[in-house]
């Protein structure tokens, strides 16, 4: 069974820096490409950030691109997000998710998610 | 970066009705589409991606089709299970950009 476990949230204060693990189990982990997704309670979806398979293409939300760096150890089976700079606009709960090996779905399973909350 | 489009952002209907919705990309994005389910407390679902393929598991009633910028999800006959909002997504290219959502609520 594919499991996704987001971990590494919290609350911090604007321009503070957080970093959000994601632990994978159930599949070949570096077979696969990963992306966080955000959702502000309330909200709409917002893409944040994606890896490939290989971590050699890494792509970033305008919102977030500068400050946020994706990263993946495939040693560990383990998805990253370095938060840097974090304003109160980037609260949210945080998913993990995988895409399908082939890539035609990208996102195919999701974590249960992780809250950041950004407030002074 | 590619601009999603969703419409209505609301749709009111009740259980039976068949309900469409649209969703426009700023620039061709071919097939590369996909549509999720979303429901209050917990994570997304996909429901069709590359335009029209079916995931599997969900109801033939749900279907989805289009090609370049323009897209659609039908509901060919609600059932009270989906009533929820639903979200279209881009993966052409990074950044891989999501739909505002259309919430589908009860008449």
């Amino acid at each position: 069974e594919v499991q996704l476990v987001e971990s590494g949230g919290g609350v911090v204060r604007p321009g503070e820096s957080l970093r959000l693990s994601c632990a994978a189990s159930g599949f070949i982990f570096d077979s696969y490409g990963l992306s966080w997704v955000r959702q502000v309670p309330g909200k709409g979806l917002e893409w944040v950030s994606g890896i490939n398979w290989s971590g050699g293409s890494t792509g970033y939300a305008a919102s977030v691109k500068g400050r946020f760096t994706i990263s993946r150890d495939d040693a560990k089976r383990s998805l990253y997000l370095q938060m840097n700079s974090l304003r109160a606009e980037d609260t949210a709960l945080y998913y993990c998710a995988r895409a399908s090996r082939d890539a035609q779905k990208p996102q195919e399973h999701w974590g249960q998610g992780i809250l950041v909350t950004v407030s002074s | 970066d590619i601009q999603m489009t969703q419409s209505p952002s609301t749709l009111s209907a009740s259980v039976g009705d068949r309900v469409t919705i649209s969703c426009r990309a700023s620039q061709s994005i071919t097939t590369w589409l996909a549509w999720y389910q979303a429901k209050p407390g917990k994570a997304p679902n996909v429901l069709i991606y590359k335009a029209s393929t079916l995931e599997s598991g969900v109801p033939s009633r749900f279907s989805g089709s289009g090609s370049g910028t323009e897209f659609t999800l039908t509901i060919s006959s609600l059932q009270p299970g989906d009533f929820a909002t639903y979200y279209c997504q881009q993966y052409h290219t990074y950044p891989y950009t999501f739909g505002q959502g259309t919430k589908l609520e009860i008449q």
